[in-house]
């Protein structure tokens, strides 16, 4: 049960879009649909943004998106805001019952 | 609302046990899978364990397999999670979840506010 790789930090300046990769095996991402990710902000519960890969909850701004291609995720955040100044962790279900999250990627908004 | 509150945390030494609740309001909790996602401090997310809804079917984390043993009592809308041969890398902010659907795991769509566990002597 390895960990989803993220990476560690990324960032963009207010109205730009940028995107947050989640990478995992055959296992997996690659294997599945059930990707979801979440917004964190700190001191906070986690909070679904997305869900089976491309699929937004009601009420989340449809500014966020996702995306997968083979054993890799994507999300992207569109028209940056501050608020959206966080902790994104990506999740997929993974072989014989698992879920597995990435290690997390702090978003900056420069 | 939605709502899930979950109590039962505390510090506790390394080799005991501890019972983790969550109450569930709002929604129907004998309908959806539950689980319980763990965050050790200044780190990042850790699954655990799902129910389903009915609770004839659980499973965990490599990491507690033989150690903690999550159940639900539908009649009382209540998760629990019992904790036991606890060690120092158990110590974390404990978060029930609910799943977006009746088994699980798929995803989470609703989380609690935490209970915090700490492991020490």
């Amino acid at each position: 049960q390895s960990a989803l790789s993220q990476p560690p930090s990324a960032s963009g300046s207010p109205g730009q879009s940028v995107s947050i990769s989640c990478t995992g095996t055959s296992s997996d991402i690659g294997g599945y649909n059930h990707v979801s990710w979440y917004q964190q902000h700190p001191g906070k519960a986690p909070k679904l943004i997305i869900y089976e890969v491309t699929k937004r909850p009601s009420g989340v701004p449809d500014r966020f998106s996702g995306s997968k291609s083979g054993n890799t995720a994507s999300l992207t955040v569109s028209g940056l805001q501050a608020e959206d100044e966080a902790d994104y962790y990506c999740n997929s279900y993974a072989d014989s019952n698992n879920l597995l999250f990435g290690g997390g990627t702090k978003l900056t908004v420069l | 609302q939605v709502q899930l509150v979950e109590s039962g945390g505390g510090v506790v030494q390394p080799g005991r046990s501890l019972r983790l609740s969550c109450a569930a309001s709002g929604f129907t909790f004998s309908a959806y899978g539950m689980h319980w996602v763990r965050q050790a401090p200044g780190t990042g997310l850790e699954w655990v364990a799902v129910t389903w809804f009915d609770g004839s079917r659980t499973y965990y984390a490599d990491s507690v397999k033989g150690r903690f043993t999550i159940s639900r009592d539908n009649s009382k809308n209540t998760l629990y999670l019992r904790m036991n041969s606890l060690r120092a890398e158990d110590t974390a902010l404990y978060y029930c979840a609910r799943d977006l659907y009746d088994t699980g795991p798929t995803a989470l769509d609703y989380w609690g506010q935490g209970t915090l566990v700490t492991v020490s002597s």
